[in-house]
């Protein structure tokens, strides 16, 4: 069965940092792009970042004009997203998600997500 | 990155059948087979229902199904069901820049 567990989510102060990460199992790691899309409060979805399997390509939303930092760790089969000078627009519910049939690292579609795990940018 | 276009509501009875479009551009929709749908319940991670345009993950119901007509994408749901009730999300590979592009959401209410 894939399960993609979210984790590090929290509340930070504007200009903080934080690390999430995504734990994989039930499928071969090394195959997939993995990915981040968020969700604020209310809102729609946002696709945020992509990584290809070998983490040759990595992909981020104009928007995050350099905040954020994908990584994985295939023997780890972990998916990490580093986020810095965090904003209150970046409060969201993070997901992990497996990309599927990728196009030089960037999924098709997404067959699995996480649970999730939320972010809240306040003092 | 501007979104997908979708409506922000559509509603129907059971049984009935509705339609949501998802419109882009050239540069995403109109030029790629690469639009997916995704069903979220409330509180609730999204769900795949149509990838690629047209096809169903095993398990979905064929009471869903998808097109594209151009920019403009469509998911139907026909004999609706109070399950369905939902929200839905159209998503599409993006050539210009290279991402990802989601929808903003439409809300399904079965009356």
């Amino acid at each position: 069965e894939v399960q993609l567990v979210e984790s590090g989510g929290g509340l930070v102060k504007p200009g903080g940092s934080l690390r999430l990460s995504c734990a994989a199992s039930g499928f071969t790691f090394t195959s997939f792009t993995m990915n981040w899309v968020r969700q604020a409060p209310g809102k729609g979805l946002e696709w945020v970042s992509s990584i290809s399997s070998a983490s040759t390509n990595t992909y981020y939303a104009d928007s995050l004009k350099g905040r954020f930092t994908v990584s994985r760790d295939n023997a780890k089969k972990s998916l990490y997203l580093q986020m810095n000078s965090l904003r209150a627009e970046d409060t969201a519910v993070y997901y992990c998600a497996r990309g599927i049939a990728a196009v030089a690292g960037i999924p098709r579609h997404f067959d699995y997500w996480g649970q999730g795990t939320l972010v809240t940018v306040s003092s | 990155q501007s979104a997908l276009t979708q409506p922000a509501s559509v509603s129907g009875s059971p049984g009935q059948s509705i339609t949501i479009s998802c419109t882009g551009t050239s540069s995403d929709v109109g030029d790629y087979n690469y639009v997916s749908w995704y069903q979220q319940h409330t509180g609730k991670a999204p769900k795949v229902v149509i990838y690629a345009v047209s096809n169903r993950p095993s398990g979905v119901s064929n009471r869903f199904s998808g097109s594209k007509s151009g920019n403009t994408a469509s998911l139907t749901i026909s004999g609706l069901q109070a399950e369905d009730e939902a929200d839905y999300y159209c998503s599409s590979y993006r050539s210009i820049p290279i991402s990802v592009v989601f929808g903003g959401g439409t809300k399904l209410t079965v009356l």
